[in-house]
């Protein structure tokens, strides 16, 4: 079945590690997404990309790092820079052009810092 | 800054009511308004709406734009126990379609 996978669905690290979150996408979409999801602040958007090898920072970019080798992949990095990492991190992708309007979401990783 | 508000953040209600979820929004270079449903973890897809008045329905869901005050609302006739859910509101605006600026996102609990 088409669909985003993201991995691991839970992960934990200790303060000043670096964690990379793995989203993998088979629906041929060229435009891909990562947000972060807090209690009560909807989603953020942290970067996104619509081509292969080219991606632009979202709003809250800061401590986070990004690649887009293949199109199918778009790997999210939790630096040790970024101040609050504990959150629940959504994956999503769409057709460059979005005509339907359809973000397609992943099931998400949440990541705790301890 | 684009901004998207929405009310109530939270609601309870008992299976049968009818609710009406509100999203306000200040964007530069409106494209669309989107709907979506989060149960657990992944959001799912309700409605995108573009042109002000014209109501889009699925179901015992429907949805409306007003361009001119900057606002959606979203219904929900006769309501279930499986509509409860966190139900998130987004603006995609300028060039970049995916793009979106989502609001808070509105708690639906829904009693039997």
């Amino acid at each position: 079945d088409g669909g985003i996978t993201q991995s691991p669905k839970y992960l934990f690290r200790k303060e000043g590690q670096n964690v990379t979150l793995s989203c993998e996408q088979n629906l041929n979409h060229d435009a891909m997404y990562w947000y972060r999801q807090d209690p009560g602040q909807g989603l953020r958007l942290i970067y996104y990309s619509q081509i292969v090898n080219d991606f632009q920072k979202g709003d809250i970019a800061e401590g986070y790092s990004v690649s887009r080798e293949k199109k199918e992949s778009f790997p999210l990095t939790v630096t040790s820079a970024q101040k609050n990492p504990t959150a629940f991190y959504l994956c999503a992708s769409s057709t460059r052009q979005m005509n339907t309007g359809e973000l397609f979401f992943g099931e998400g990783s949440r990541l705790t810092v301890l | 800054e684009d901004k998207v508000v929405q009310s109530p953040l939270s609601l309870v209600v008992h299976e049968g009511d009818t609710v009406t979820l509100n999203c306000s929004y200040e964007v530069t270079n409106f494209r669309s308004l989107l709907w979506y449903k989060q149960e657990k973890k992944a959001p799912t897809f309700l409605f995108m709406l573009t042109s002000s008045g014209i109501e889009k329905k699925s179901g015992r869901l429907s949805s409306i734009l007003d361009k001119k005050e900057l606002f959606s609302i979203l219904n929900i006739t006769a309501t279930q126990t499986g509509d409860s859910a966190v139900y998130l509101c987004a603006v995609g605006s300028g060039t970049s379609y995916g793009k979106l600026t989502f609001g808070q996102g509105t708690i639906l609990t829904v009693h039997p």
